[in-house]
């Protein structure tokens, strides 16, 4: 079993609707990382949170460390929203590692 | 707003043939990832330099990798010889500290023919 499971795998919504991806986690954590990949591109990293709930724009990153989970939300969803979605953990036992998730493509159509 | 270099972007090689990849990380970043992503999967982490010093190489396939990063500033990544399940996107990172965030390059697509 991977230490950072996501869900689900594959997404496809219509524009303006609203979107949640999962993360679970096994190990004991510093931080949660969300991060977006567009196809063929690099990595950009969205947040990072280590509690409660952070904003940026249309998206919104919660975190609920008893339960080892985490949610991304995507308000009114653009196609320019579609793209892979990762979730990677910071253990505790080394801050400066991160255990990636498989990811959740994301397809928005309008 | 300060960015992670990587080049190429892209890269076709032959089987057997060697390849080479370069990572600038963001001034200041002492903690410097070489990343290979297999096409559908999450990031595997090949490397990982503290300053000048490797801190992590466990999943780097020796035999044929090898990373360096003389100076603690920029970083190669090479690859002799090549293998057709090499191909990937080789991706590159670089932190202050884990706890201040990571930023990402764009990374080199390598296919192998």
């Amino acid at each position: 079993k991977n230490e950072v499971e996501q869900s689900p795998q594959n997404l496809t919504a219509q524009e303006g609707e609203f979107i949640t991806i999962n993360c679970s986690y096994s190990v004991g954590i510093s931080a949660l990382h969300w991060l977006q990949q567009h196809p063929g591109g690099g990595i950009v990293s969205l947040f990072m949170l280590s509690s409660g709930k952070k904003k940026h724009g249309r998206l919104i990153a919660t975190i609920n460390i008893q339960e080892k989970h985490s949610s991304l939300h995507i308000t009114a969803s653009h196609p320019r929203d579609s793209a892979v979605y990762i979730c990677a953990a910071a253990p505790a036992y080394n801050t400066d590692k991160l255990i990636f998730g498989t990811g959740t493509r994301l397809q928005v159509f309008p | 707003e300060a960015e992670v270099a990587q080049s190429p972007r892209y890269k076709i090689t032959e089987k057997s043939q060697a390849v080479a990849f370069w990572c600038d990380p963001i001034s200041g970043h002492a903690t410097l990832y070489w990343y290979r992503q297999i096409l559908g999967q999450g990031p595997e982490l090949l490397v990982q330099f503290q300053d000048e010093s490797v801190v992590d190489d466990s999943q780097l396939p020796k035999d044929r990798f090898s990373a360096e990063r003389l100076k603690g500033v920029d970083s190669t990544l090479k690859i002799q010889p090549a293998e057709l399940g090499d191909s990937a996107m080789y991706l590159c990172a670089s932190s202050f500290s884990g706890s201040s965030g990571y930023t990402f390059g764009s990374g080199t697509r390598l296919t192998v023919v």
